[in-house]
């Protein structure tokens, strides 16, 4: 069974540009969450979707975006690129949702965004 | 709120050495539940422990070990007889009811030389 993957693994961008990474969850998993990684800061999360709908997101200002599709799959979306937007997003997705149901997440490998 | 502290920023030891890697978390929840995750150089997160507010219980898997103390609010993981593979990023996180998402410590980096 495939793991959750994204895509693409690196990406190099210039302060201002815009960019989407795109996550897919493992089958069956309709819940995707996003997080940043950025050096020295841990995973910060940035946002969670479920059946479709943006459940939650952390304390990102609203130029991070993102969507997911009916088949589950989730596209984050960062306008107006910052230098201090380039870290490792990672992708995650569990079966229910997680808040106290005693589930786990599933991460991809990220996605590698370097803004210059 | 919701906080995880990972005070180690980085350990290094010899192959072999035993190492304890420290987790303290601070939640107002009686219900919880807490991680660690491993990230190796691929970046890719893996699931290594789960452990509910109300199993106190000490659990042992292979090399790892897991001591949950709820008395001093900390969850630390320990590798036996370490080994070059071990070393990565080790995560610890939490959640409890009133919040959907995990919440990450800031990781604790582990380098195993030979």
């Amino acid at each position: 069974e495939a793991g959750v993957t994204q895509s693409p693994t690196h990406l190099i961008k210039t302060r201002g540009q815009q960019v989407t990474l795109r996550c897919s969850p493992i089958s069956g998993h309709t819940s995707v969450y996003w997080y940043q990684q950025a050096l020295g800061l841990g995973l910060q999360f940035l946002l969670w979707y479920d059946e479709g709908e943006e459940r939650n997101r952390g304390n990102f200002p609203p130029r991070f975006s993102g969507r997911q599709f009916p088949n589950y799959s989730s596209e984050l979306n960062v306008n107006a690129l910052e230098l201090e937007d380039s870290a490792l997003y990672l992708c995650a997705s569990s079966l229910y949702r997680v808040r106290a149901t005693n589930e786990k997440l599933f991460f991809g490998s990220g996605t590698q965004l370097s803004v210059l | 709120a919701q906080k995880v502290t990972q005070a180690q920023t980085e350990i290094s030891v010899v192959e072999k050495e035993d190492v304890t890697l420290d987790c303290v978390y601070e939640t107002r929840d009686t219900t919880y539940y807490l991680f660690w995750y491993k990230q190796p150089p691929s970046g890719e997160l893996v699931f290594l422990i789960r452990r509910n507010s109300f199993d106190e219980q000490n659990e042992i898997s292979g090399r790892y070990s897991w001591n949950f103390q709820k008395s001093t609010s900390s969850f630390n993981f320990t590798i036996t007889a370490s080994q070059v593979v071990d070393s990565a990023v080790y995560f610890c996180a939490l959640i409890n009811s009133g919040y959907s998402t995990l919440t990450f410590g800031k990781g604790t980096m582990l380098l195993v030389s030979p």
